[in-house]
């Protein structure tokens, strides 16, 4: 089983602050790299993905930003909204999707 | 248009039973793909099915199984119930096969289905 590692476990930040999650991997053969919100009882909603041959994806607050040498990858949350309160997955895609154990992530009013 | 569905929403077996849980793709998609999530192991690959045919499996007991039907609909069984599989499974649904070997298609998760083995 590939093994995705994430990192932190849990992030606790101020409306309007920064949010920074990452994940690393360890396979060179993946060639898609997703991240997922999932909020309580619903499942995984797609947020933002990246493939290895741009080093950096935004859209609107959110932004990846991708290493292919170090094999990590990261999601930026700009200007972090009380809504924005979810967990977070990352996942990388080879034959299937591999997933990250999750950030969850707390925006403070 | 409607997401994926997944009913049960909540299920409460024993040990030793066995259950079928039941997925229905947006209309269109030809994929659905399970997944199991737990508070220790996250969200791990069950199986993919496309056009009726199991396309990918990940590293889960034979007790795992599925099947597709002809209007893209999904069961999933498991066998045997442990304790262990307590879990909520998640199908997730694609216009073609995740396995393609061009561009991953965005799956689209269901609520899932929150299993409860005694």
């Amino acid at each position: 089983q590939q093994q995705v590692k994430q990192s932190p476990q849990s992030l606790i930040v101020q409306k309007g602050g920064i949010s920074i999650i990452n994940c690393a991997y360890e396979n060179t053969a993946f060639d898609y790299f997703p991240w997922y919100q999932q909020f309580p009882g619903k499942g995984p909603a797609l947020l933002i993905a990246i493939r290895p041959d741009v080093s950096e994806k935004k859209e609107g607050r959110f932004t990846i930003s991708f290493n292919k040498s170090a094999k990590q990858f990261s999601l930026h949350i700009m200007d972090s909204q009380p809504g924005d309160s979810a967990t977070y997955f990352c996942a990388v895609y080879g034959q299937n999707f591999v997933f990250g154990p999750g950030t969850r992530l707390s925006v403070l009013p | 248009k409607a997401g994926v569905t997944q009913t049960p929403r909540y299920l409460i077996k024993t040990r030793g039973q066995q259950v079928t849980l039941s997925c229905s793709p947006i209309s269109g998609h030809r994929s659905v793909s399970w997944y199991q999530q737990t508070p220790g192991q996250g969200l791990q690959f069950l199986f993919e099915y496309f056009s009726e045919t199991q396309r990918n499996k990940g590293n889960f007991p034979g007790r795992f199984s599925g099947r597709q039907f002809s209007n893209s609909r999904s069961e999933m069984n498991v066998s045997t119930l442990e304790l262990g599989d307590s879990a909520l499974y998640l199908c997730a649904s694609s216009r073609q096969t995740i396995t393609s070997v061009t561009t991953p298609n965005e799956q689209f998760f269901g609520p899932g289905t929150r299993l409860t083995v005694l």
